[in-house]
């Protein structure tokens, strides 16, 4: 089966602007998470979506959203962008127990 | 609040010795727990899952203990490798449809 995948790979935006980032989980899986992963923080949860329906949040702002398709595909969108979401954003598809990460999208705000 | 605590400084060891990394949580009662490897600019990969009924379990070179009395797991990587250096975090249950990670500690096995 293929692994998770994530585009893009790195993305460079300046502040105020907005950024979507894309996940596709390996097939079967409908479960998809989101985590940020910043030197000091390390791996903080965001969100996690099933069958298109967001079962839990972690402690973000608004401005972080997220969705998921029919197709388990899944979107995360960071709005008004600040330098502080300077960060490598990994999603992970789960057959409800286990975590399988994809390579993560690098961002950079400047 | 639920609390996972690894181990935040790094660990040194030689070649050929057995790591033992620690990881203890607090106010919750994980029905499982999961070790994972993160290598630099990577995602984390899964290793084990141990059940909270499970008081031991092995793969290869690593090993991995669970006591819910002590509210601990003990990860133990046996014979250790250069090719073992990387951070390991461990992953409580929350039964919440998140999975929490440790901040994680570091390895350094020299050769």
């Amino acid at each position: 089966k293929a692994g998770v995948t994530q585009t893009p790979r790195y993305l460079i935006k300046t502040r105020g602007q907005q950024v979507t980032l894309s996940c596709s989980p390996i097939s079967g899986h409908r479960s998809v998470s989101w985590y940020q992963q910043t030197p000091g923080q390390g791996l903080q949860f965001l969100f996690e979506y099933f069958s298109e329906t967001q079962r839990n949040k972690g402690n973000f702002p608004g401005r972080f959203s997220g969705r998921q398709f029919s197709n388990s595909r899944s979107e995360m969108n960071v709005s008004t962008l600040e330098l502080g979401d300077s960060a490598l954003y990994l999603c992970a598809s789960s057959d409800e127990e286990t975590q399988y990460f994809g390579p993560g999208t690098r961002l950079l705000v400047l | 609040s639920q609390k996972i605590e690894q181990n935040s400084e790094a660990l040194n060891i030689q070649e050929g010795k057995t790591a033992t990394l620690t990881c203890n949580y607090t106010n919750y009662s994980p029905a499982y727990l999961q070790w994972y490897r993160q290598d630099p600019g990577r995602g984390p990969v899964f290793l084990l899952l141990i059940r909270e009924n499970e008081k031991e379990k092995r793969k290869e070179r690593l090993k991995v203990t669970f006591d819910t009395t002590l509210k601990q797991s003990l990860f133990h990587i046996t014979a250790s490798q250069p090719a073992d250096s990387a951070t390991y975090l461990c992953a409580p249950d929350t039964g919440g449809f998140k999975t929490i990670f440790g901040a994680g500690t570091r390895l350094f096995v020299k050769a």
